[in-house]
């Protein structure tokens, strides 16, 4: 069975980091291009970065460029996210997505970040 | 205010048809696949749609989906009261070298 788990999300202040993770299982993750997609409280949803299957092209939503880090290992089936100098607007639940054909064919269940005081 | 403009809800009747729109520009749209998305309350994202109108395997045949220019459009017929959802459309935008999601738009099976 293809899954995607996500973990790493709680509770930081703003100004803080958090590192999340998205273990991946059910096919061949070296292969694949990966996505973090996040949604607010209430809100829509919002692409934050892409890592290309060998790291080899990176891309980051405007709002998040210089703050957010996305990266993987491949001989660990995982995905990750570094979160530093967060702030209030990166409250969101995170979401890894898989990529292919250009599109977001298979989603974790997300793991949500709250940034408060 | 997102890149992708979508009607924030419709609304229709069980059994009947609907769809959804999402307007773009050459960038994104025009230039680019699209795909669609159905968020059940409370649960992840679902992919519907693929290259602006492939169904991965799994979706009934009652969503379609079709693009026209910088236009796009889901459609939902023999609506049932558990296609109530959100649904987003989206795709990658050359210009701003991102991927982009349409606001979303809310469905009411009255």
């Amino acid at each position: 069975e293809v899954q995607l788990v996500e973990s790493g999300g709680g509770l930081v202040q703003p100004g803080g980091s958090l590192r999340l993770s998205c273990a991946v299982s059910g096919f061949s993750f070296s292969t694949y291009s990966m996505n973090w997609v996040r949604q607010a409280p209430g809100k829509g949803l919002e692409w934050v970065s892409y890592i290309s299957s060998t790291s080899s092209t990176i891309h980051y939503a405007d709002s998040v460029k210089g703050r957010l880090t996305i990266s993987r290992d491949n001989a660990k089936n995982s995905l990750y996210l570094q979160m530093n100098n967060m702030r209030a607007e990166d409250t969101a639940v995170y979401y890894c997505a898989r990529d292919s054909s250009w599109a977001f064919h298979i989603w974790g269940q997300g793991t949500m970040v709250t940034v408060s005081s | 205010q997102s890149v992708l403009t979508q009607p924030p809800s419709v609304s229709a009747a069980p059994g009947q048809k609907v769809t959804i729109s999402c307007s773009g520009s050459n960038s994104n749209i025009g230039n680019n696949y699209v795909s669609w998305y159905q968020q059940l309350p409370g649960t992840a994202p679902k992919l519907l749609i693929y290259d602006n109108n492939k169904r991965p395997s799994g979706i009934p045949d009652r969503f379609s989906g079709s693009k026209s220019g910088t236009s796009a459009t889901l459609g939902i017929t023999g609506l049932q009261t558990g296609d109530e959802a959100d649904y987003y459309c989206g795709t990658w935008d050359s210009s701003l070298s991102a991927w982009v999601f349409g606001g979303g738009t809310k469905l009411t099976v009255l």
